[in-house]
């Protein structure tokens, strides 16, 4: 069965960096597409990218010009840069697999980590 | 971007009630619409895919139907284990979206 688990600083300062690792256990990750979706205090989900097993990025608009996705598929680890961050950036930060039905292109994210929460402040 | 309206933003409802969320999209997006489930200080679980498509695990009084802008999410008897936050989100284009969220509470 497959299980993310995120990891980082939970408290980060304005102006730096926001650094998360989302391991992946139980699968490979080859063939699938690996999201960062963070979620505000109180409120709703926003998309921050994805990264496919082969390196191809994808962000959202939003965040492009502060976002960075890598992956390291020989320790099945993807991972989300976020700089420079301001309080705005104060979110629980989630990993998900990125999946679509066989045979389809209907995407849907079907395996989510626990989340993590980053505070920015100083 | 592809902006997907909730509605209602809450409700409540007694334990054996059938309940229907609905989803909007600004714009047509096929069956590319998915629903996740969140519990508070859980992460979102995925309960239908595709628009209509039950995921595996997810009790069979959950179900979803539409197509191209206008969806709804049933639950035909409301059991206590699921009083969450329910949340839509469309896979049609990047960047993906999701809509603001209905939280459903105990009448």
């Amino acid at each position: 069965q497959v299980q993310l688990q995120e990891s980082g600083p939970g408290l980060v300062k304005p102006s730096e960096t926001l650094s998360l690792t989302c391991t992946v256990s139980g699968d490979s990750m080859s063939s699938y597409y690996w999201s960062w979706i963070r979620q505000p205090p109180g409120k709703g989900l926003e998309w921050i990218g994805y990264i496919y097993y082969d390196g191809s990025t994808h962000y959202n608009p939003s965040l492009k010009s502060r976002v960075t996705m890598s992956l390291d598929t020989s320790k099945n680890q993807f991972s989300l840069r976020l700089s420079p961050v301001t309080a705005a950036d104060t979110a629980v930060y989630y990993c998900a697999r990125d999946i679509t039905a066989e045979g389809s292109y209907y995407y849907y994210m079907d395996v989510w980590g626990e989340g993590t929460t980053v505070t920015v402040s100083s | 971007d592809i902006q997907m309206t909730q509605s209602p933003s809450s409700l409540s409802a007694f334990v054996g009630d059938r309940v229907t969320i609905t989803c909007r999209a600004r714009q047509s997006i096929s069956s590319y619409l998915n629903w996740y489930q969140q519990k508070p200080g859980k992460a979102p679980k995925l309960l239908i895919y595709a628009a209509s498509s039950l995921q595996s695990g997810v009790p069979s009084r959950f179900s979803g139907s539409g197509s191209g802008t206008d969806f709804t999410l049933t639950i035909s008897s409301l059991q206590p284990e699921d009083f969450a936050t329910y949340y839509c989100q469309q896979s049609y284009s990047t960047p993906r979206t999701f809509g603001l969220g209905t939280k459903v509470e105990i009448k």
